[in-house]
C-alpha cells in the first residue's frame, strides 16, 4: 500500500524567512497531494493541494511542487509570520476512493 | 462558512466504560470519515461512509468499535469497552462525494475536518 514519509519532524525558522517541508510517497498511482495545517486544539485545515498533472501551484505565500519521477512533493512558505506556527501534514491519495494516506507531520515554529 | 460539527470536544472515561462521539458533516456532503489521531502522528482512517453505507472499515477494531450513519447525514462512533490505548483525538471529516466517475472536479477530493473529540481513558 501507499506510504508517505515527511521531513523534518520539527522546523524552526526566523520570522520573515522561508520554510520548506518535504514528503515522499511510494505508490506511483497516487495522483492527489494535499497539505493540511493543524493548529492546537483544532482539526486539520486544507491550505493547498496539487494534482499529478501539475508540477507547481502557488497561493500567495504558499507553494507546492511535485516531482512525479522522484515521487516527492514539497511545501514552501515564504515570508513566514507568527500565525504560520502550527503542525503541517502532507497526504497522498489515488482516484479510486479519495482516501488520504498521511505523513507524520512537521511542527513549524516561527521565531520572532 | 459551513463547518463539520463534533461533540463532545473532550471526554474523560474510565477503562471498560462505553463512549460515543457524534459528527454532523457539512450539508450536502455524501462522504464522511472518522479518523483517530495519536499525539505526534498523522490521522489514521477508521471508517469511511458514502451516504449511509460503509465504504471501508478495514482499520476499525470491530471487537470494540462501531460506527453508524443511519440516515446518511450525521454519524456516531462508539467504543465499548474503552481501553487505555484508545486515548487519542477522534476526528470527523466530510467531502462532497468520493464515488469514482461522479462530477465535482477538485472539490470532490477536499476533506473538511471538525475540531475533534479528545478522549482520555483512565
Amino acid at each position: 500500500g501507499e506510504n508517505v514519509e515527511q521531513h523534518p519532524s520539527t522546523l524552526s525558522v526566523q520570522e520573515g524567512d522561508s520554510a520548506v517541508i518535504k514528503c515522499t510517497y511510494s505508490d506511483s498511482a497516487s495522483n492527489y497531494f494535499p497539505w493540511y495545517k493543524q493548529e492546537l486544539g483544532k482539526g486539520p485545515q486544507l491550505i493547498i493541494d496539487i494534482r499529478s498533472n501539475v508540477g507547481e501551484k502557488k497561493d500567495q505565500r504558499i507553494a507546492v511542487t511535485l516531482n512525479k519521477t522522484a515521487k516527492h512533493f514539497s511545501l514552501h512558505i515564504t515570508e513566514t509570520q507568527p500565525e504560520d506556527s502550527a503542525v503541517y501534514f502532507c497526504a497522498a491519495s489515488k482516484g479510486s476512493n479519495y482516501q488520504l494516506i498521511w505523513g507524520a507531520g512537521t511542527k513549524l515554529i516561527i521565531k520572532p | 462558512e459551513a463547518e463539520v460539527a463534533q461533540s463532545p470536544r473532550y471526554k474523560i472515561t474510565e477503562k471498560s466504560q462505553a463512549v460515543a462521539f457524534w459528527c454532523d458533516p457539512i450539508s450536502g456532503h455524501a462522504t464522511l470519515y472518522w479518523y483517530r489521531q495519536i499525539l505526534g502522528q498523522g490521522p489514521e482512517l477508521l471508517v469511511q461512509f458514502q451516504d449511509e453505507s460503509v465504504v471501508d472499515d478495514s482499520q476499525l477494531p470491530k471487537d470494540r468499535f462501531s460506527a453508524e450513519r443511519l440516515k446518511g447525514v450525521d454519524s456516531t462512533l462508539k467504543i465499548q469497552p474503552a481501553e487505555l490505548g484508545d486515548s487519542a483525538m477522534y476526528l470527523c471529516a466530510s467531502s462532497l462525494d468520493s464515488r469514482p466517475g461522479t462530477s465535482g472536479g477538485r472539490a470532490k477530493n477536499i476533506q473538511y475536518f471538525g475540531a475533534g473529540t479528545r478522549l482520555s481513558v483512565l
